[in-house]
């Protein structure tokens, strides 16, 4: 059972164009993370989003926690060629205290110059 | 401060043969982790550890073995390999929440490298 959807699993734009990745699930989640990942490494914490309705910032990427807490989107302002990498989404339930953490299936990104 | 390492970063198995995977970490985390990465399914996670000693079983545990004999190492063993476990493995550590004198980030796992296993 695949409790984090991810859309769209592939994107290809140019560079300097706006794009939104969506995580989307059923299940209420006490924190969501967003994971970046680039070929051959593993993936890189980029940002917890942990109150529904949050919204965080970090530099050309906007990341935004659902009012109740069952998905997040990652929104990317004029995207550039470093941007390319795939993006996993993954949530944490509350009261889990063994920390797993539920991975979407990721959204490849590839930016163009 | 390498973080989380993993050794070996390639491997060729035939079908039947064995192999331990070794992952270690120099940060003194408690929790530990293997994945498992196929194109399309995002990480799935293996088995996983609360601390050195204790194992328990993730969403795909059929075919591997784990060990957690010392803290700063969890090994992942394929006693048998089959085909159907060529991917890409990857371990994560995490902190208990609260420790290191300061606001932890909320379950932050920090992954390795990984380990591209190809199994013919």
């Amino acid at each position: 059972t695949q409790l984090l959807e991810q859309s769209p699993q592939f994107l290809s734009i140019q560079e300097g164009e706006n794009l939104t990745v969506y995580c989307n699930s059923s299940s209420v989640f006490s924190s969501l993370q967003w994971y970046r990942q680039e070929p051959g490494e593993g993936p890189v914490l980029l940002v917890t989003v942990v109150t529904g309705g949050e919204v965080k910032k970090l530099k050309r990427l906007t990341f935004q926690f659902g009012d109740a807490r069952k998905d997040s989107s990652l929104h990317i302002t004029a995207a550039q060629p470093g941007d390319t990498g795939l993006y996993l989404c993954a949530g944490a339930n509350r009261g889990s205290t063994l920390g797993r953490l539920y991975f979407g299936r990721g959204t490849q990104l590839t930016v163009w110059p | 401060n390498a973080g989380v390492t993993q050794t070996p970063k390639f491997r060729v198995l035939k079908t039947g043969q064995s192999m331990t995977l070794l992952c270690a970490q120099d940060m003194n985390h408690e929790y530990m982790y293997w994945y498992r990465q196929d194109p399309g399914m995002g990480l799935r996670l293996i088995h996983y550890s609360v601390g050195e000693g204790t194992t328990a079983k993730g969403e795909v545990p059929d075919g591997y073995n784990v060990s957690r004999l010392k803290k700063q190492n969890f090994l992942l063993g394929l006693e048998s390999a089959a085909p159907s476990q060529t991917s890409v493995y990857f371990c994560a550590s995490r902190e208990l929440p609260g420790l290191a004198g300061g606001p932890v980030p909320y379950n932050e796992q920090f992954f390795g490298p990984g380990t591209r296993l190809t199994v013919l």
